[in-house]
């Protein structure tokens, strides 16, 4: 099975732009998570989710929003982007299933976003 | 106070050595998962454990649920396992999918 993909891999945009991101599952796979990883934080729970609901959210601010597809596909949004902003975006799948068992996640290769 | 504290921070260990890396949680948990993370930025899984003892090739992960503490153990070390290693755990009551991390062990091993 082909892993978890993200688009695109890198990514440079001005202060007070906006930003979508991309990430495609293991096929079968309903539950993304978003995750923001920086120098300073370490790594942060964004969202999940599973079957086009938003399920779990991180103590991130209303710029930083989410959505899925019927295909499971998943996209993340950042707008009025701010220099602390810049950090490598994960996203990571998983058989989690509704009932929200803990399941391995399966990370893709994350954007590294910079924000000048 | 981290709900996910990790020691040590940084780790330089000759090949063959054994290693530990701990991990301590203060929150309750469903899930507690170890990951490596290697220079440019993939993540990979290398346990996930709600009990026991769980063992992988020279890699060995134990929990133990009352103490709130896991650790990983690498046997036999070798410079291809040098990474960050982090740890991190699902919570509990219907946020199983929301991982909250340690910062993270970066281990060198040297020849």
């Amino acid at each position: 099975k082909a892993g978890v993909t993200q688009t695109p891999r890198y990514l440079i945009k001005t202060r007070g732009q906006q930003v979508t991101l991309s990430c495609s599952p293991i096929s079968g796979h309903r539950s993304v998570s978003w995750y923001q990883q920086t120098p300073g934080q370490g790594l942060q729970f964004l969202f999940e989710y599973f079957s086009e609901t938003q399920r779990n959210k991180g103590n991130f601010p209303g710029r930083f929003s989410g959505r899925q597809f019927s295909n499971s596909r998943s996209e993340m949004n950042v707008s009025t982007l701010e220099l602390g902003d810049s950090a490598l975006y994960l996203c990571a799948s998983s058989l989690n299933t509704l009932t929200g068992t803990p399941y391995e996640q399966y990370f893709g290769p994350g954007t590294r976003l910079t924000v000048t | 106070k981290n709900e996910v504290e990790q020691s040590p921070q940084n780790l330089t260990a000759q090949e063959g050595e054994f290693i530990t890396i701990n991990c301590s949680y203060s929150v309750g948990i469903s899930a507690l998962h170890w990951l490596q993370q290697h220079p440019g930025g993939g993540i990979v899984s290398l346990f996930m454990l709600s009990s026991g003892k769980k063992k992988h090739g020279r890699l060995i992960a134990t929990i133990n649920i009352q103490e709130k503490h896991s650790s990983l153990h690498i046997t036999a070390s070798h410079p291809r396992d040098s990474a960050v290693y982090i740890c991190a755990v699902s919570g509990s009551s219907g946020t199983a999918s929301k991982l909250t991390f340690g910062t993270g062990t970066r281990l060198q091993v040297t020849l």
